[in-house]
């Protein structure tokens, strides 16, 4: 079973458009959740990360955590093309010798047509 | 941008050769990780440091060893390279004191074993 778990996609919205992505975790002890955005032969970059329940929120991003659900979303409010892109999810497990030890999903390819 | 840099950035190599892939940081952060990302895989953590001379193994530390004889350099070595190991390799270090672990990744290394 796998630990993080995302919508491999590809997932196809018009520009202007909400664009949600998912994240399922196995781990309930996990403390802290990351959205990372990959183009294409680039590395990941940091979007945001969320540790509490409920919903956080920067510009045209909210991370939404739902900790007894085990769930962790992403909302791209305003889609652009330049959006268009893989989002990964990562977790970091319980515990203090989990520091900066996440556990990724294998993303979610997102296509933004004009 | 994190001041991450890995070298080489490109490299071929044939199948029992050792390789060694450079991480350099100019933040002076304690922590540092190497991951690979492969295709249906997602990324996955080979080896990570919380400090001088202090490594740990991580998800897929098989075929890998580390080295780490001073804050900024972190270096990952493949004694014998194998076909399985070709992939893309990260760098990452973890945000500073106040973080909450997030990663900040380098460039990347694509290694190809023949």
């Amino acid at each position: 079973q796998k630990e993080v778990e995302q919508n491999s996609g590809p997932l196809s919205v018009p520009e202007g458009a909400i664009a949600s992505l998912n994240c399922t975790y196995s781990d309930r002890g996990s403390q802290s959740f990351f959205w990372y955005r990959q183009y294409s032969g680039k590395s990941p970059e940091l979007i945001m990360f969320i540790y509490s329940n409920g919903d956080k929120e920067d510009g045209r991003f909210t991370a939404q955590l739902n900790k007894a659900s085990q769930y962790v979303s992403l909302l791209i409010r305003d889609s652009q093309p330049s959006d268009s892109a893989t989002y990964l999810c990562a977790v970091r497990g319980a515990g203090g010798t989990s520091y900066g030890k996440l556990t990724f999903g294998q993303g979610t390819i997102l296509t933004v047509h004009p | 941008d994190a001041g991450i840099t890995q070298s080489p950035r490109h490299k071929v190599t044939e199948t029992g050769t050792p390789v060694t892939l450079r991480c350099h940081q100019t933040e002076n952060h304690r922590y540092m990780y190497w991951y690979r990302q492969d295709p249906g895989h997602g990324l996955r953590l080979i080896h990570y440091s919380y400090g001088v001379k202090d490594t740990d193994k991580g998800e897929v530390s098989d075929g890998y060893s580390v080295s780490r004889s001073k804050t900024e350099d972190f270096l990952l070595t493949l004694e014998s390279a194998t076909s399985s190991q070709t992939s893309v390799y990260f760098c990452a270090i973890s945000g500073g004191p106040q973080g909450t672990g997030e990663l900040f990744f380098g460039e990347g290394s694509r290694l190809t074993v023949l």
